[in-house]
């Protein structure tokens, strides 16, 4: 089975503008959560999503916002990008049992 | 989730066990302790939970104190490719909660 899938791996982005991330998770998986990781530190919860419904929210601004969509891929969203916003954008997907799955992630950089 | 405190670093020779211990002394009854690990730049890898009782996998062992309040993961025989850093996290179950990362231990496996 294929694991948790994230696009694109790399991105390289302009302050101001806007990303999009996207998701795929293990297949009759349900849940999806996405984290911020700045390099030196742990990932930071962002959002998460069971069943299409926002479950939790992280202490990030409005600039951030998400969906799940039937299927219960994710996208991330990101507005007005700012200097801080390069990190490593991990998403992780999880049945009703233990553990999540995280993916490879993308690395956003913003110049 | 209860806030877990972790050495910053610590190191093992290869072949030997590496043992890393977590405190989390505000642990309540229905929190389970979760160890993940994450090697440079990929995304966070689940190793093994528990919540009173001590565990084994192929990965690791868990060992938990009897008041729950500190535990200690296990690699019995570490490699190299056990360089990473690991994280202890307490949550309820589920996997509908957002997990909650600290610094982690940064185990470096010295040949």
């Amino acid at each position: 089975d294929a694991g948790v899938t994230q696009s694109p791996t790399h991105l390289i982005k302009t302050r101001g503008q806007q990303v999009t991330l996207r998701c795929s998770p293990i297949s009759g998986h349900k849940s999806v959560s996405w984290y911020q990781q700045v390099l030196g530190q742990g990932p930071q919860f962002i959002f998460q999503y069971y069943e299409k419904e926002e479950r939790g929210r992280g202490n990030f601004p409005d600039r951030f916002s998400a969906r799940q969509f039937p299927n219960y891929s994710s996208e991330l969203n990101v507005n007005a990008l700012l200097l801080g916003d390069s990190a490593l954008y991990l998403c992780a997907s999880s049945s009703t049992g233990f553990g999540y799955t995280f993916g490879s992630g993308t690395r956003l950089t913003v110049v | 989730d209860a806030k877990t405190t972790q050495p910053p670093s610590m190191d093992c020779a290869e072949g030997r066990a590496a043992n890393l211990p977590c405190n989390h002394s505000t642990i309540s009854g229905n929190e389970y302790v979760y160890w993940y690990r994450q090697i440079h730049s990929q995304g966070p890898q689940y190793i093994i939970h528990g919540l009173k009782n001590n565990e084994t996998n192929e990965m690791a062992s868990l060992i938990i104190t009897e008041d729950r309040k500190s535990s200690t993961l296990i690699l019995p025989h570490a490699t190299l490719r056990d360089t990473a850093v690991y994280y202890c996290i307490v949550s309820e179950d589920t996997g509908r909660r957002a997990l909650t990362f600290g610094s982690g231990t940064r185990l470096q496996v010295q040949p």
